[in-house]
């Protein structure tokens, strides 16, 4: 079956503006989570959405805001960026969050900020 | 603060040869790990993983050891090549967080023919 993807897969914006990134999870996957991967914190953890509900967030900013639609599909927005939001954003889709339950990743959405 | 630590960036080892990837954590209500591998424009694929009630679990050419008195876990690829040489994350997981995954920086294993 097809994998998770995101769209767009590259993006460069200026300082100030909002972005907004999309993941299409796994056929049947009902929780997205996201991540924000940077050479100096590594990958870390921005939310989690299941049945359109955020059930978790990461210490990230107000300024990153997430939903999930019902066809489980979910978009990530971040408003007035900074230099330092420059990334690699991940989306994850598993059947549910529980231990063990594996993760799929999507390729990314490579995000520069001039 | 880093709750999950990978203290060695990189690591090369000759094809054949056994490659060991350490992961060190700091929160013991982790009680599940995983280990996903990376490769270059690609988003991590899941490896093997071990709840915190074992100490070992095997995958063909991969066994995940966990010593959950040292807070540390191990990665043995055995025999490793070429194919292997990618970013290996370690993460752990708590209920505490929802499972969210916490990811160690990665170790970037380069193994040589």
């Amino acid at each position: 079956k097809a994998g998770v993807t995101q769209t767009p897969r590259y993006l460069i914006k200026t300082r100030g503006q909002q972005v907004t990134l999309s993941c299409s999870p796994i056929s049947g996957h009902r929780s997205v989570s996201w991540y924000q991967q940077t050479p100096g914190q590594g990958l870390q953890f921005l939310f989690e959405y299941f049945s359109e509900t955020q059930r978790n967030k990461g210490n990230f900013p107000g300024r990153f805001s997430g939903r999930q639609f019902s066809n489980s599909r979910s978009e990530m927005n971040v408003s007035t960026l900074e230099l330092g939001d420059s990334a690699l954003y991940l989306c994850a889709s598993s059947l549910t969050q529980v231990p063990g339950g594996e993760q799929y990743f999507g390729p990314g959405t490579r995000l520069t900020v001039t | 603060d880093q709750q999950v630590k990978q203290n060695s960036p990189s690591l090369s080892v000759q094809e054949g040869r056994i490659s060991i990837l350490n992961c060190d954590y700091t929160n013991s209500m982790f009680d599940y790990f995983l280990w996903y591998k990376k490769y270059p424009a690609e988003g991590p694929t899941f490896l093997i993983s071990i709840s915190s009630i074992k100490d070992k679990n095997e995958d063909g050419r991969f066994t995940v050891f966990l010593n959950k008195s040292a807070k540390h876990l191990s990665l043995h690829i055995v025999p490793s090549q070429p194919g292997d040489s990618a970013v290996y994350f370690c993460a752990a997981t708590t209920p505490n967080s929802g499972y969210a995954l916490n990811f160690g920086k990665g170790t970037s294993l380069l193994v040589t023919p």
